[in-house]
């Protein structure tokens, strides 16, 4: 139980076009979602928590009009990298928590590369 | 600041050596703790957590962890690894337990253990 799935699992894409990655709870519902990044040789990094039905909650220094979610239902959230730039290059992971649950489930990640 | 403090970045250890990975939080609240495991090209999966309850957590493939409050510590622990181990691990705290489920996350321990 408890799985998250992520997809694309990678993409390669050009400088200043846009990519969505999709992050789903397949049998499980989830009323937050986290989005992270995470740097080679690094830990994860929170960009931002995603609330079912209501407006993300960024981190700090996370721009929001470049890193557009959507939690649109219990089973589904997306972020959108728009305008994609090399420096956004990076290992994108999703996670999510069952209603009233505590813990944190985890998607297996995007590889994004923009060239 | 809360944070998270792993002690060791990089353990190396032989097979059937017993292993202890520490962490320790900065927070003096109601905590939940989490030890996540990452393998070579996987993604991050639950070790285990403790909420409340016998302050020793038992996990999965043998792993436990003892919440110390008196010493803000949930230290990770395995009487004797073995090669399939080898992976990064990582503590993480949610220090508003209750609240939300925003996890603070330690830098991580790379464990690679030798045949």
């Amino acid at each position: 139980g408890a799985v998250v799935s992520q997809h694309p699992s990678w993409v390669i894409c050009k400088s200043g076009t846009s990519v969505k990655i999709e992050c789903r709870s397949l049998d499980f519902q989830a009323t937050t979602m986290f989005w992270y990044r995470q740097f080679p040789k690094q830990s994860l990094m929170l960009m931002a928590t995603s609330n079912e039905g209501s407006k993300a909650t960024y981190e700090q220094g996370v721009e929001k009009d470049k890193f557009l979610i959507n939690h649109a239902s219990l089973t589904l959230s997306t972020l959108t990298v728009t305008s994609a730039h090399p420096e956004d290059s990076s290992f994108y992971i999703c996670s999510a928590s069952p209603l009233g649950g505590e813990t944190q489930y985890f998607g297996p990640g995007t590889r994004l590369l923009v060239l | 600041a809360q944070s998270v403090s792993q002690h060791n970045h990089h353990v190396i250890l032989s097979e059937a050596a017993s292993l202890e990975l520490g962490c320790n939080y900065s927070y003096g609240g109601t905590v939940n703790l989490f030890w996540y495991v990452q393998y070579p090209g996987q993604h991050l999966q639950l070790l285990l957590k403790y909420f409340s309850g016998d302050p020793l957590v038992k996990g999965i493939k043998g792993f436990e962890a003892e919440f110390i409050k008196s010493k803000f510590s949930f230290n990770l622990r395995k009487p004797s690894v073995q090669w399939s181990d080898t992976a990064e691990y990582f503590c993480a705290v949610n220090a508003d337990a209750g609240n939300n489920r925003k996890l603070i996350w330690g830098l991580g321990t790379s464990l690679a253990v030798n045949p």
